[in-house]
C-alpha cells in the first residue's frame, strides 16, 4: 500500500476484555513504532521495532501491553485485562531509516 | 523535564501572518528533527524533515535548527485557514536506531 495502514480504525470494547491492534507499516520500512495519544495530549512512545534488533519496549505502560512484529512487516499490539484509562488514540509509524517517519490514521480506542 | 519542551498554546493568529513554532530539547545526540502537522482525528503528517543545524525551506515553510542553543524552530509565511492544526516538533538521536522523541505539540488557530 502507499502508507501505514491501522486496523482497526475504531475500536469499542468492555473493561476486562483484551484487544489486538494491527499494523501495516509502508513495505520495505525497517522501522516501525507504536504511540499512543490520548485527548489533547501529546504522543506517548510505546514500543520501536527497528530490523531483527531486539524491541524497544521502555514505553509500555504495564505487562498487559505487549506488541510483536513478524517477518519484520506487521504489527500487532496486544492490550490484555483493558482498563478505561487504556482509551486513547494508538498511532503506528514507520520509517526506512534516520528518523523520517509516517503514520497511520490510528486506532481509537474506548474501553466503557 | 522533558527531554523536548514544546509550548501547547493555543496559539491564534490572524490570516497572513507569520507564525513562529519552536521547541527546545535537552539531548545533545539528537541529530533528526522533524515537524509533524496533525488535523483532528487524523494521524501526525511529516512536514519537515532536517539534518544537523541549519535552515530548510519548502514553500511557505522553513525550519530552523541550531544545535549549539538546543533550539528548533518552524516558521509558517503568509499563513492560511487550512494551517490551523496542531504542530508537533520530534528529534532522534541515531539513523534508524533509536526512538523519535516528541514534543507536547502546539495547537494553532489562523483566522480569515
Amino acid at each position: 500500500g502507499a502508507g501505514v495502514s491501522q486496523s482497526p480504525s475504531n475500536k469499542v470494547t468492555e473493561k476486562g476484555k483484551d484487544v489486538e491492534l494491527r499494523c501495516d507499516p509502508i513495505s520495505g520500512h525497517t522501522a516501525l513504532y507504536w504511540y499512543r495519544q490520548s485527548l489533547g495530549q501529546g504522543l506517548e512512545f510505546l514500543i520501536y521495532f527497528q530490523g531483527n534488533s531486539a524491541p524497544d519496549k521502555s514505553g509500555l505502560p504495564s505487562d498487559r501491553f505487549s506488541a510483536e512484529r513478524t517477518g519484520g512487516s506487521v504489527s500487532t499490539l496486544t492490550i490484555q485485562r483493558t482498563q478505561q484509562e487504556d482509551s486513547a488514540v494508538y498511532l503506528c509509524a514507520s520509517s526506512l531509516a534516520g528518523g523520517r517517519a509516517f503514520f497511520g490514521q490510528g486506532t481509537r480506542l474506548t474501553v466503557v | 523535564q522533558k527531554e523536548v519542551e514544546q509550548d501547547p498554546g493555543p496559539l491564534s493568529v490572524p490570516e497572513g501572518a507569520i507564525v513562529s513554532l519552536n521547541c527546545t530539547y535537552s539531548n545533545s545526540a539528537f541529530q533528526y528533527f522533524m515537524w509533524y502537522r496533525q488535523y483532528s482525528r487524523k494521524g501526525p503528517e511529516l512536514l519537515m524533515y532536517t539534518y544537523s543545524s541549519g535552515n530548510k525551506e519548502d514553500g511557505r515553510f522553513t525550519a530552523q535548527v541550531d544545535k549549539s542553543s538546543k533550539y528548533i524552530s518552524l516558521f509558517i509565511r503568509d499563513s492560511q485557514p487550512s494551517d490551523s492544526a496542531t504542530y508537533l516538533c520530534a528529534m532522534s538521536a541515531a539513523q534508524g536506531a533509536q526512538k523519535l522523541v516528541f514534543g507536547q505539540g502546539t495547537r494553532l488557530t489562523i483566522n480569515p
